[in-house]
C-alpha cells in the first residue's frame, strides 16, 4: 500500500465522452504524476503538477488536461475520448525529485 | 529523444535459478534509475533506486542491480528466484531535474515451482 488512491477502478466511456479520473497523493507529497498505460506497454509519461501548476507534459494532445487542487489531490480529464485512449492510467506521488509512489490505477474502456 | 529499452519480453524460470533482466537507456546526462515490479492484481511498486554513490545497489526481496555508467545499462539481478517473483518488471529513468519517469515495456517473468 502506498498511500496513493485512485477513482474509479474502472470506467467504460464511447468515443466523444469526455470523462474525470481522480487521484489522492500520498500524505506529505507535493507533486502529481499520471501515466498512461496501454495493453503490454510500460507506463507513458502525461503531464505531472507540483504545487498546483502543471510542470511538464509528454507527447500527449491538449485534450488530456489536469487540475491539482490545495491539498494536492489532481484529476485527470480527457475530452473526445477516442478508441486509441483505452488504457490503465496511473497516478503517482511524490516529492519532486524523488521516488514515486504509484496508485492503483484506473483502467478506462472506450468503445 | 531519451528512451529505455527491456530486451527480455518474457523470462521462463525455475525456482532456484538465477535471473538477470537487461535495461538500457538512451541519454549522456546525469540520471536517476528505477525498477519497479507489478505483481498479479497489484500496483507498480519500487524495487529497488539508484541517485549516486555506490553503483551496486540493493533493493528489497533480495534484488539487487548494478549500474554501468560505460553501458548506459542498469540490469537488474537476483541469485535464486521464487514462485512469488512471478510478475512484470519495469526499468524506468528520470532524467536529471526533471522529476519525468521513462518507462520500459517491462519484462513479464514466470516462475516455475
Amino acid at each position: 500500500e502506498t498511500g496513493v488512491t485512485q477513482s474509479p477502478t474502472h470506467l467504460i466511456k464511447t468515443r466523444g465522452q469526455q470523462v474525470t479520473l481522480r487521484c489522492s497523493s500520498q500524505s506529505g507529497h507535493n507533486t502529481v504524476s499520471w501515466y498512461q498505460q496501454a495493453l503490454g506497454q510500460g507506463p507513458q509519461f502525461i503531464f505531472q503538477y507540483y504545487r498546483e501548476e502543471e510542470n511538464g507534459r509528454g507527447n500527449f494532445p491538449p485534450r488530456f488536461s489536469g487540475l491539482q487542487f490545495p491539498n494536492y489531490s489532481s484529476e485527470l480529464n480527457v475530452n473526445a475520448l477516442e478508441l486509441d485512449d483505452s488504457a490503465l492510467y496511473l497516478c503517482a506521488s511524490s516529492l519532486w525529485g524523488n521516488e514515486q509512489f504509484f496508485g492503483p490505477g484506473t483502467r478506462l474502456t472506450v468503445l | 529523444a531519451q528512451s529505455v529499452s527491456q530486451h527480455n519480453h518474457h523470462v521462463i524460470l525455475s525456482e532456484a535459478a538465477s535471473l538477470e533482466l537487461g535495461c538500457n537507456y538512451s541519454y549522456g546526462g546525469t540520471v536517476n534509475l528505477f525498477w519497479y515490479v507489478q505483481y498479479p492484481g497489484q500496483h507498480l511498486q519500487l524495487l529497488l533506486k539508484y541517485f549516486s554513490g555506490d553503483p551496486l545497489v540493493k533493493g528489497i526481496k533480495g534484488f539487487e542491480a548494478e549500474f554501468i555508467k560505460s553501458k548506459f545499462s542498469f540490469n537488474l539481478r537476483k541469485p535464486s528466484v521464487q514462485w512469488s517473483d512471478t510478475a512484470e518488471y519495469f526499468c524506468a529513468v528520470m532524467i536529471y531535474n526533471t522529476d519525468k519517469l521513462i518507462f520500459g515495456t517491462g519484462t513479464r517473468l514466470q516462475v516455475f515451482p
